[in-house]
């Protein structure tokens, strides 16, 4: 059974500083890892998909990693900011239904 | 364009009775997933859709729960019998196809309280 691990459960940090979230799951075989950031009583926003043959996606200030073989992945944040305040999840998708499975989430508080 | 939308966005319900969750997927997204985020937890897989048909239903905890999507759109979770463990946010998400390459893009979700 796939299993998601996020560490730091809850990070802060001040305005500007570059940070990075760490993911681990069990079993490699995975199509893809997504994450995805979660508002206070929100849904959840996707913001980087990396397919299993790649190793890393970018998208603007944020930049995410996949080590498949040893079941980790990075999101690194860059200049952090205010809004970035938010949980972080992780999820993995497997399967033939490529359903998805989620870490419990980073917790993430930027400060002025 | 218009992303997942789900109604209602609350639901305040007793013990015992029965609740219906909608879901309206991103118009052309075959694939048609619902999961189940308590507190402080990251969401769980319940039912997947490919089409009309539910492809995967492993999720689902037990006879209770039941979903269906008549038409390949539009998907209805429903709860017969609901207990206050089924309180919870149930997120509904779509993909453009089931092939492990799309992006899941997920609706607001429904608040479900069990008094």
């Amino acid at each position: 059974k796939q299993e998601v691990t996020q560490i730091p459960a809850a990070l802060s940090v001040p305005e500007g500083e570059n940070l990075v979230l760490n993911c681990s799951f069990t079993d490699s075989a995975i199509y893809n890892l997504q994450w995805f950031r979660q508002d206070p009583g929100k849904g959840l926003t996707s913001l980087l998909l990396i397919q299993s043959s790649q190793r890393e996606q970018t998208s603007g200030r944020l930049n995410a990693s996949l080590d498949k073989s040893s079941g980790r992945s990075t999101l690194y944040i860059a200049a952090s900011q205010p809004g970035d305040s938010a949980t972080y999840l992780c999820a993995v998708s497997t399967g033939t239904a490529s359903k998805l499975t989620f870490g419990t989430g980073t917790r993430l508080q930027v400060t002025l | 364009g218009a992303g997942v939308s789900q109604t209602p966005s609350n639901k305040v319900t007793e013990k015992g009775k029965y609740v219906e969750l909608r879901c309206d997927p991103i118009s052309g997204h075959t694939a048609l997933y619902w999961y189940r985020q308590s507190l402080g937890q990251g969401p769980e897989f319940l039912i997947y859709f490919q089409g009309t048909g539910a492809a995967d239903d492993s999720g689902l905890p037990n006879d209770r729960f039941f979903a269906v999507r008549p038409e390949g759109s539009v998907s209805t979770l429903k709860i017969q019998r609901t207990e206050r463990g089924d309180s919870a946010v149930y997120l509904c998400a779509s993909s453009a196809d089931s092939g492990g390459t799309d992006t899941q893009y997920f609706g607001p979700g429904t608040r479900l309280t069990v008094l």
